[in-house]
């Protein structure tokens, strides 16, 4: 059973780099079928996606985070990784990682999330 | 891009059925049919309920429907139970090859 894994700082200063990594495990990241994605929730508001990568590098942005966002992976590891730079309170949040069946452009398997809070 | 739009609460009573809306554009809910539905219950993690419009993952209840028209998708739980009182949020893949959630609208059973 797939299962996914957000590790993390849960508290980043303003204008760091917030950095996040997921872990994946009962199933390959490197497997054609699939993109792996972050979205996040801030306190009380909506989900908003962040970014999603294919096995092959290829890599998306939401338009208003890319100049900000990197996302990559470590097929030895089995991980996709999350980099937010210049964060301000407006990043606080519950961040997920996610898969997306590459078919259907939904997000069907969620990590538990993990809570991260800009403050200095 | 912005995101899309959804009624704030809807409620509806025990058997009830009620319809959730989701308003996007042509670059997003119009262009392609992709539109996925989430539920999230308090301090979870969303759970996926539809895909492609209408599509229901296996193991989600047939109460769960959905369907679209131009640019507007829609979520429809018929049978109300207690356990259906959630947060839903709709998401939409745009024509920038990018992704698009809705505000979520929270449901309250009566």
């Amino acid at each position: 059973q797939l299962q996914l894994q957000e590790s993390g700082p849960g508290l980043v200063k303003p204008s760091e780099t917030l950095s996040l990594t997921c872990a994946v495990s009962g199933g390959s990241i490197s497997s054609s079928s699939y993109y792996w994605g972050w979205v996040r929730q801030p306190p009380g508001k909506g989900l908003e996606w962040i970014a999603n990568i294919y096995y092959t590098g290829s890599t998306y942005y939401n338009p208003s985070l890319k100049s900000r966002v990197t996302i990559s992976a470590d097929m030895s590891k089995n991980q996709f990784s999350l980099k937010l730079s210049s964060v301000t309170a407006a990043d606080t949040a519950v961040y997920y990682c996610a898969r997306d069946p590459a078919t259907d452009e939904s997000f069907d398997i969620w990590g538990q999330g993990t809570m991260v809070t800009v403050s200095s | 891009q912005s995101a899309l739009t959804q009624p704030a609460s809807v409620s509806g009573s025990p058997g009830q059925s009620i319809t959730i809306s989701c308003t996007g554009t042509s670059s997003d809910v119009g262009a392609y049919n992709y539109v996925s539905w989430y539920q999230q219950h308090p301090g979870k993690a969303p759970k996926l309920i539809i895909y492609d419009v209408s599509e229901r993952p296996s193991g989600v209840s047939d109460r769960f429907s959905g369907s679209k028209s131009g640019n507007t998708a829609s979520l429809t739980i018929s049978g109300l139970q207690a356990e259906d009182e959630a947060d839903y949020h709709c998401c939409s893949y745009t024509d920038s090859s990018s992704w698009v959630f809705g505000g979520g609208t929270e449901l309250t059973v009566l």
